[in-house]
């Protein structure tokens, strides 16, 4: 079974430009998660999708932050305009769901650098 | 506000010899897991312990929760260089899927 995958791997762009970051997570799992890791601090939460659903965005950081997941797939994070503070690692992971397990499967992550 | 605080940020030790990673977190919750993070990978989960579990063990893992002071440790046992990543508890309050994190410890196991 494949597991959650992100593309890209690694992201350079320049403050002010677009980024679109995609993570397909594994087959059949309804929930899907968006953290993030800037430098020297802990992984963070950003939103939470049920299918097609935004279950809970409390923690997106503004508006420049816009997720995605038509069709109840595939997810896109698109940063517009990108700032420096936005540099960081974004992890993507899926879950299945109901069931009593709260195991969240993580992609490798897109590595965001803004310069 | 950071939920998990884990200790110590850093650990060095020699292969064969046990890890203990410490994790304190601020409000009730449902679960804690924790992950491991090895360089350029993403985070795997390791083991969930229940707010109603003491103790879980898992192979050469074995963690502990203790919900009145908030905290939970994991104790990696005859250490291996392979084990050498980065660890990281998280927690999850009631049905909310959101896991919350510390901010690692990041363990090197010398050979």
């Amino acid at each position: 079974e494949a597991g959650v995958t992100q593309f890209p791997s690694h992201s350079v762009i320049e403050k002010g430009q677009t980024v679109t970051l995609r993570c397909d997570p594994i087959s059949g799992h309804d929930n899907l998660y968006w953290y993030r890791r800037v430098m020297g601090k802990e992984i963070k939460f950003l939103l939470h999708f049920v299918k097609e659903s935004k279950q809970d965005e409390s923690g997106m950081p503004n508006n420049r932050f816009l997720a995605e997941r038509t069709g109840g797939t595939y997810s896109t994070l698109k940063v517009q305009p990108a700032e420096l503070e936005d540099s960081g690692v974004y992890f993507c992971a899926s879950s299945p769901r109901g069931g009593s397990s709260y195991e969240q499967y993580f992609g490798p992550g897109t590595r965001l650098t803004v310069t | 506000s950071q939920q998990g605080e884990e200790d110590p940020q850093a650990l060095s030790i020699q292969e064969g010899e046990n890890a203990t990673m410490n994790c304190s977190y601020k409000t009730s919750i449902n679960n804690l897991q924790w992950y491991r993070q090895n360089s350029g990978r993403g985070l795997v989960h390791l083991i969930l312990i229940r707010s109603n579990e003491r103790e879980k063990h898992s192979g050469r893992l074995r963690v502990t929760l203790d919900t009145s002071k908030k905290s939970s440790s994991l104790l990696i046992t005859a250490s291996r260089a392979a084990d050498t990543a980065s660890y990281f508890c998280a927690t999850a309050k009631g049905s909310n899927y959101q896991l919350i994190w510390g901010a690692g410890t990041k363990l090197i196991i010398k050979p």
